[in-house]
């Protein structure tokens, strides 16, 4: 059972925004400003998209952006494109990183 | 550009030990800014962060609680690689398998990633 609470799926259309949400507890995101996101395309592995709620590494587009809210945190996509169609997973860091269940993102 | 090689077996039978390498480029094992991790992705479990290794004036671990009594993670300096190795598998621990990188301790994201290995637990 992961620590961090994500929708199972969320989908837009091309061009649209569309909000991810990761909910953890008070002792891992509410406390900590140490929550990273990562896309999947099948088949190969996780890619750093969002660091330390809201940074993103060098070479990340700047449609995605990250927020944090309370024990909330979220991955905003704008500007949708057929190639943002992947798993999204958070992360929390407490002592160790701890990953979300996912968030299967369809491009309608 | 860090670039991590995994290598090591995709089968293992239940109760042996699943053994791991993973060969690190354009970065040193030794680098006391980096932690070296190992994380597991299944359909069941989800992605599942195991344990790191990391250089900080000598060697330290951390382990997931989860797998404590099973886990060995191990620096090979000379080879600037490292090493996993997981005791007493059974089928539940069928997974793809990832050797990753992460800025400090893992805390400001983890940035390399391996091409990742699924490991086949038979019963």
């Amino acid at each position: 059972q992961s620590a961090l609470t994500q929708p199972a799926s969320v989908s837009g259309s091309p061009g649209q925004s569309i909000t991810i949400s990761c909910t953890g507890t008070s002792t891992d995101v509410w406390n900590y400003n140490l929550v990273s996101w990562y896309q999947q395309h099948p088949g190969k592995a996780p890619k750093l998209i969002i660091y330390e709620v809201t940074k993103r590494p060098s070479g990340v587009s700047n449609r995605f952006s990250g927020s944090k809210s309370g024990n909330t945190a979220s991955l905003t996509i704008s500007g949708l494109q057929a190639e943002d169609e992947a798993d999204y997973y958070c992360c929390s860091y407490a002592g160790s990183n701890a990953f979300g269940g996912g968030t299967k993102l369809t491009v309608l | 550009q860090v670039q991590l090689q995994q290598s090591g077996p995709g089968l293992v039978k239940s109760s042996q030990t699943l053994s791991l390498t993973c060969a690190i480029s354009g970065d040193s094992v030794s680098n006391n800014n980096a932690a070296w991790n190992w994380i597991r992705q299944s359909p069941s479990r989800g992605l599942e962060w195991l344990g790191r290794t990391y250089y900080r004036s000598t060697w330290y671990n951390d382990y997931a609680e989860s797998v404590k009594s099973r886990i060995t993670i191990n620096p090979d300096t000379c080879k600037n690689q490292f090493s996993l190795q997981l005791n007493s598998v059974t089928p539940e621990d069928t997974a793809v398998y990832y050797c990753a990188r992460g800025e400090r301790w893992g805390e400001l994201g983890i940035d390399s990633w391996g091409q990742g290995t699924l490991v086949i637990v038979s019963s």
